[in-house]
């Protein structure tokens, strides 16, 4: 089945306490980009990718690392987590050729909260 | 201002009726249109991309208006399981997609 899994779906942590959340895609997607979603303030984005080796910064990057070592992955890592990072994080893949479809599927979510 | 802005509701309609959403956007560099559907607390998932042309699938019809810069979405004949957000999205290409912060729409019987 195709897909995008995140792991964990859920935590509970506390500040400064280093953490990553994995995000895997089994459909060849190239690209793939971590959201933030805030009551009021929409889906936005955190990081993206658009190959291998290649991230770049979304919209509200600040506190947060990635990395593209493998295709199918693309793990969120925050290494001081502070409590305005309490959200509901979600990864997304999707094709980047112009010929493929250009839908992007998003995985289950993680409900991060930090005390 | 927001890039994508959207009325959030919610819409509160009985079964049967006919519901249209308007969302605005703010980038004239913005190529590619989509809604996407949210169920509370779930993943968004791709309800339909949105052609300069119009385009229309079963009960639901998208179209764009580049010269205002506005993207609406009509919903007919709802369905209780149409209740969920709808997430107006605009981007400027594949990589970088802003999403707008949703319209609650709420079918009862």
């Amino acid at each position: 089945e195709a897909q995008v899994t995140q792991n964990p779906r859920y935590l509970i942590t506390v500040t400064g306490k280093k953490l990553t959340v994995t995000c895997s895609q089994n459909m060849n997607h190239e690209y793939m980009s971590w959201y933030r979603q805030d009551p009021g303030l929409g889906l936005r984005q955190i990081y993206y990718s658009m190959n291998v080796e290649v991230t770049d910064k979304g919209d509200v990057p600040e506190g947060y690392k990635v990395s593209r070592k493998e295709k199918r992955n693309f793990p969120l890592i925050l290494e001081s987590p502070s409590p305005n990072q309490t959200s509901l994080y979600f990864c997304a893949s999707s094709f980047l050729l112009p010929d493929r479809p250009n839908e992007q599927f998003f995985g289950p979510g993680t409900r991060l909260t930090v005390l | 201002r927001k890039e994508v802005e959207q009325d959030p509701g919610p819409f509160n309609v009985p079964e049967g009726a006919t519901v249209a959403f308007n969302c605005t956007y703010s980038n004239s560099a913005s190529q590619s249109f989509f809604w996407y559907r949210q169920d509370c607390r779930k993943e968004p998932k791709l309800l339909m991309s949105v052609y300069s042309s119009g385009n229309e699938d079963g009960r639901f019809t998208a179209q764009l208006n580049r010269a205002s810069q506005y993207i609406s979405l009509l919903i007919r004949d709802s369905k209780l399981s149409d209740s969920a957000t709808y997430l107006c999205v605009a981007g400027t290409g594949r990589r970088a997609l802003t999403f707008g912060s949703g319209t609650r729409l709420q079918v009862q019987p």
